[in-house]
């Protein structure tokens, strides 16, 4: 079965540093990986995906992941981060059929002055 | 419309209360999810519709739980004799499956409080 683990379940980063949340997922099957982002009060939206094209993937506002199928993980990253950033993150991996998402328990990223 | 909606936006309840939440997908897309938002956790799937039949229901976590689709719109979930553990954000998703690998659109969540 396919699955998520996302490590830290906050982050918290100063204004101009490097931003770094980390999934690990498992799955028996080549994945497709998700992260999506959760402004307060607002529903998810979706950042990037890796769908077996390039392993480098890269998204809206400035963030990319990479794809490493030999540490089996899907970090999500940003140069410099901005206080706009700061937002709740998820990791999700497509599960089976029907295209059912299978999400971490996210990571809540505080960026400060 | 131009995006998924969902109604009402805020929902609180009685205990043992049946409640039903809607929800209006993209215009088009034939897939729709339900998923759960518990306080402090990920979100947990319910039930997935391609078209106006649901071949995956294993997230509905009891039989209080259904769901129904008509007319490959519009969504409705339905909780019955509510109960506390029930709380949570309420997620609507809609794709459109031949299209970019699966990129669900979310709406913007029922939040359900029971009281």
């Amino acid at each position: 079965a396919q699955s998520v683990t996302q490590l830290g379940s906050h982050v918290s980063v100063s204004e101009g540093a490097l931003v770094l949340l980390r999934c690990n997922y498992s799955s028996s099957v080549p994945p497709y990986l998700f992260w999506y982002v959760q402004y307060p009060n607002q529903g998810l939206q979706l950042l990037l995906k890796y769908t077996s094209a390039a392993t480098l993937v890269k998204g809206i506002n400035g963030f990319e992941a990479e794809f490493k199928k030999s540490e089996t993980s899907f970090h999500l990253t940003k140069p410099s981060a901005h206080m706009s950033d700061a937002a709740e993150y998820f990791c999700a991996v497509r599960t089976g059929g029907g295209n059912k998402l299978t999400f971490g328990t996210g990571t809540q990223l505080k960026v400060e002055l | 419309g131009a995006g998924v909606s969902q109604s009402p936006s805020n929902k609180v309840t009685e205990k043992g209360k049946d409640v039903e939440l809607r929800c209006d997908p993209i215009s088009g897309h034939t897939a729709l999810y339900w998923y759960r938002q518990r306080l402090g956790q990920g979100l947990e799937f319910l039930i997935y519709f391609q078209g106006n039949s649901a071949p995956d229901k294993s997230g509905l976590p009891s039989d209080r739980f259904s769901a129904e689709r008509t007319g490959e719109s519009v969504s409705t979930l339905t909780i019955q004799r509510t109960q506390q553990e029930d709380s949570a954000v309420y997620l609507c998703a809609s794709s459109s499956l031949g299209g970019s690998y699966n990129e669900q659109f979310f709406g913007p969540g029922t939040r359900l409080t029971v009281l």
